[in-house]
């Protein structure tokens, strides 16, 4: 099993650019989410979702969408990119809600 | 609301020595509680969980955590500290109240293990 991917590890955009940050997961795992990751903020829940074709906002849902078309991929959706948005971002999923969340390795975006 | 906290930046401690990380929350329900490692440029671990029962869970690598609803706590522990323990560590909660489906972290506690 390759677990969870995300795509692409390292982007740079300007401010305004739109992007999508990849995420799948071959374990047949009903809940994933988005994470960002920002020095002494610790991990803010982006979006989630516990099943194909629902999806629910986190803690820090603006400028950002997502959709779940399939068990597998579940990608994330920069609108219009502001520097504010420069942040390492994870990819989990689980089983379900109750266990333990399995963690890609991360894309490091940066907006200019 | 559900909420977490690590009181604590960093916590040094010398190998071989015991370790303590601290985690406590706020739940208006029942608390789903996990302990999350992360090296440095990497994505995160996980340790242990606590859902139901025994309040002494045991983990990976030999961490072990102790629930306590009275005090609404979550502490990470090991007997024995390892140079290769330094590390990142996170505590997340769970509010099982209602239709609640969100994991909400603390922000982290630094762990170095001098030699």
């Amino acid at each position: 099993n390759a677990g969870v991917t995300q795509t692409p590890k390292f982007q740079v955009l300007k401010t305004g650019q739109s992007m999508t940050l990849q995420c799948a997961q071959d374990m047949n795992h009903e809940y994933m989410s988005w994470y960002r990751q920002d020095p002494g903020m610790g991990l803010r829940l982006i979006h989630y979702s516990v099943g194909a074709g629902i999806t629910d906002q986190g803690e820090v849902p603006n400028g950002y969408n997502v959709s779940r078309s399939t068990t597998e991929d579940f990608p994330l959706r920069l609108l219009s990119a502001a520097p504010s948005q420069t942040s390492v971002y994870f990819c989990a999923s689980s089983y379900s809600d109750r266990n333990e969340q399995f963690f890609g390795p991360g894309t490091r975006l940066t907006v200019l | 609301a559900q909420s977490v906290a690590q009181p604590e930046d960093q916590v040094n401690v010398a190998e071989g020595n015991p370790l303590t990380v601290k985690c406590t929350y706020s739940v208006s329900g029942n608390p789903y509680l996990f302990w999350y490692v992360q090296y440095p440029n990497r994505g995160l671990q996980f340790l242990l969980k606590y859902i139901t029962g025994d309040n002494l869970v045991k983990g990976s690598y030999g961490f072990e955590a102790e629930f306590n609803k009275s005090q609404t706590s979550f502490h990470l522990k090991k007997p024995s500290a390892l140079v290769s323990d330094s590390a990142l560590y996170f505590c997340a909660v769970r509010d099982n109240a209602g239709n609640n489906r969100k994991l909400i972290w603390g922000l982290g506690t630094s762990l170095a293990v001098n030699p």
